[in-house]
């Protein structure tokens, strides 16, 4: 089992251009999830997924959009990047049974010049 | 709605001293799941420990200790003894019936040799 991976590792961007940031799990899991970790802030949940073809927001969704076509895969993207948007981004999965446990990515770390 | 507060924005401590890492949280559910990461300097996200709301016994792992109390909104950790490699960023997290994971802004720990 890979568990969760993330793709790329590191990224530079410019204002406006546009990315996915690649996740994919194996472990046939419902629940996938995004977040960004700024300075002083934790982890913020950006959107979520509890199935294929089923999405929501989370606490921070603007400027970023996300599509679940199959159960291993949640990319996430960014259609015009902003500075504000420089940020580490993890991604998650679990069962969506109560107190599943989340298995983390190893987190992408994008930079918006 | 959910929300986790670690108001330790940062602790120093020297090697071999007791630290106590704060969480309170907040949600309407009556069940919940909480939860404790370990964010090292490499980045990573390490779990420690959940526990579910029905369970308020206290937990003791080796040098880490978990109290939890309902009457008080707390999940506390505390880490006997520290170490220089218990320097960290740690994480408390909540999670209720609506599936999202909530963090809490997280503590500095830096333990000095």
């Amino acid at each position: 089992n890979a568990g969760v991976t993330q793709t790329p590792k590191f990224q530079v961007l410019k204002t406006g251009q546009s990315m996915t940031l690649q996740c994919a799990q194996d472990m046939n899991h419902e629940y996938m999830s995004w977040y960004r970790q700024d300075p002083g802030m934790g982890l913020r949940l950006i959107h979520y997924s509890v199935g294929a073809g089923i999405t929501d927001q989370g606490e921070v969704p603007n400027g970023y959009n996300v599509s679940r076509s199959t159960t291993e895969d949640f990319p996430l993207r960014l259609l015009s990047a902003a500075p504000s948007q420089t940020s580490v981004y993890f991604c998650a999965s679990s069962w969506t049974s109560g107190g599943a446990l989340p298995y983390f990515g190893p987190g992408t770390r994008l930079t918006v010049l | 709605a959910q929300k986790v507060t670690q108001a330790q924005t940062e602790i120093s401590v020297v090697e071999k001293e007791d630290v106590t890492l704060d969480c309170v949280y907040e949600t309407r559910d009556t069940t919940y799941y909480l939860f404790w990461y370990k964010q090292p300097p490499s980045g990573e996200l390490v779990f420690l420990i959940r526990r579910n709301s029905f369970d308020e016994q206290n937990e003791i792992s080796g040098r880490y200790s978990w109290n939890f109390q309902k009457s008080t909104s707390s999940f506390n950790f505390t880490i006997t003894a520290s170490q220089v490699v218990d320097s960290a960023v740690y994480f408390c997290a909540l999670k209720d019936s609506s599936y999202k994971l909530i963090f809490g802004s997280g503590t500095r720990l830096l333990v000095r040799p």
